[in-house]
Parts: structure tokens; C-alpha cells; sequence
């Protein structure tokens, strides 16, 4: 079966620009984070969905950064005027289980923004 | 609030054993591991649920300490297959943290031959 799909895998724009990055999740999955990871740092939350509500958005960096999930599958990052800072590799996972119970997270390759 | 882990580099022999740590802050439901191999997603290794269960996956297993909110990853007789980023990550109990998966900076582990 297929993994977590995410595209484009590599994104080049100029600063202020806007762009999109989607994530299609494993089929049936209810749960679907965002996370970031800078060259050689950690993960870091930007916001989870269970469904199609996202309980904690607290991680998005600013009001530049939005996301939101269709139908309980795909979901989409914006990120508008970016800048130089918001270059990344941004990484989409998704679960069966969400909430207290989140299980394993099975994560896509990532999209990888270089804003220049 | 992210875990803390510790060490943040590991360098070992094959076959020599290594322990990686992650500390919280905050009450926990759950600890995840995780390990990501350079240019590579991270890849589940083990969830524990409080309750102080130990699991395990190969050599490598974990504990969890729910009243001092820590767990340890533990590898023994490493392999050069070892080699990555350990990620743990945490689930607080209650609040607006619910359900929130929040991971540490990661420890980089080398197994040289």
C-alpha cells in the first residue's frame, strides 16, 4: 500500500513569495501532523489534525503560516510572504490512532524549501 | 514543551552498548522513538504508555519513569546499521497539549567498525 505522499519534494522561491505544500496521508488515518526540521536540527510541531480539526495549532511559527485538512485526508501548508528563515524540510506524518492514544507515526519524505 | 534528551552525540565500536535519555517537564501518557537515517523520514522504533513498561525491538529496548516523567533507550551490542538521529518524542497528559506528539533535538549515534 502506499506511505504519506507529499509534494513538491523540493520547492525554490524567492522571499515573499507564497507557497503550498501538500500532504496525502495513509488511507483511513484520522491523525495528520506537521512538523519542520532545519539542516541538522530537530522536529518541530507546527500543528496536528484529528480529522479534520486541528486541537493544537500551537506550534505554527507566525500568521504567515496556515494549514488545513479536507475530507479527513489531504492537508495543505501555506505558507505566505515567505522568508529566508522559513527554509526547511517540512515533514508530514500521519497515524491510525490520534489524540492520547497517537500511535505509530508513519512519516513522508518531506518537502524541502529553500527560500531564497 | 519539548523533551530533553541526552547525550547529543554518541560515538561507539561495534558491539559496545549505548543509553540515550529524555527527560520532560511536564506530566506524560506516552514516550515515542524514533531514528532517522541521514537524507531519510524518521522511522518508528517503540511507543511505552505509563506504567513503567519496558518494550523491545531487536537490542534496542527502553524503559519509561512516569513519576520522574523519563525514559531511557537502551542499545546493546550496537550494529554499523545502528548509525542515526534518535528522536524522542512525548504525549502530555491533559491540557492543550492533548495528543500533541512533541519531539527532542535528537541524539546523533555513529557505530564505527
Amino acid at each position: 500500500g502506499a506511505g504519506v505522499s507529499q509534494s513538491p519534494s523540493n520547492k525554490v522561491t524567492e522571499k515573499g513569495k507564497d507557497v503550498e505544500l501538500r500532504c496525502d496521508p495513509i488511507s483511513g488515518h484520522t491523525a495528520l501532523y506537521w512538523y519542520r526540521q532545519s539542516l541538522g536540527q530537530g522536529l518541530e510541531f507546527l500543528i496536528y489534525f484529528q480529522g479534520n480539526s486541528a486541537p493544537d495549532k500551537s506550534g505554527l511559527p507566525s500568521d504567515r503560516f496556515s494549514a488545513e485538512r479536507t475530507g479527513g485526508s489531504v492537508s495543505t501548508l501555506t505558507i505566505q510572504r515567505t522568508q529566508q528563515e522559513d527554509s526547511a524540510v517540512y515533514l508530514c506524518a500521519s497515524s491510525s490512532l490520534g489524540g492520547a492514544n497517537t500511535g505509530e507515526l508513519f512519516f513522508g519524505e518531506g518537502s524541502r524549501l529553500t527560500v531564497l | 514543551q519539548q523533551p530533553v534528551q541526552s547525550p547529543q552525540a554518541v560515538i561507539l565500536r561495534e558491539g559496545e552498548d549505548a543509553v540515550i535519555n529524555c527527560s520532560s517537564s511536564k506530566a506524560l501518557y506516552s514516550v515515542h522513538w524514533y531514528r532517522q537515517k541521514h537524507g531519510e523520514a524518521p522511522v518508528f522504533l517503540m511507543i511505552l504508555l505509563k506504567g513503567g513498561e519496558q518494550k523491545g525491538h531487536e537490542k534496542i529496548s527502553a524503559s519509561f519513569n512516569e513519576k520522574k516523567q523519563q525514559s531511557s533507550l537502551y542499545l546493546t551490542a550496537s550494529q554499523l546499521s545502528y548509525s542515526g538521529t534518535y528522536f524522542c518524542g512525548t504525549v502530555s497528559v491533559a491540557g492543550t497539549s492533548y495528543g500533541k506528539l512533541t519531539f527532542g533535538q535528537g541524539t546523533i549515534l555513529t557505530v564505527h567498525p
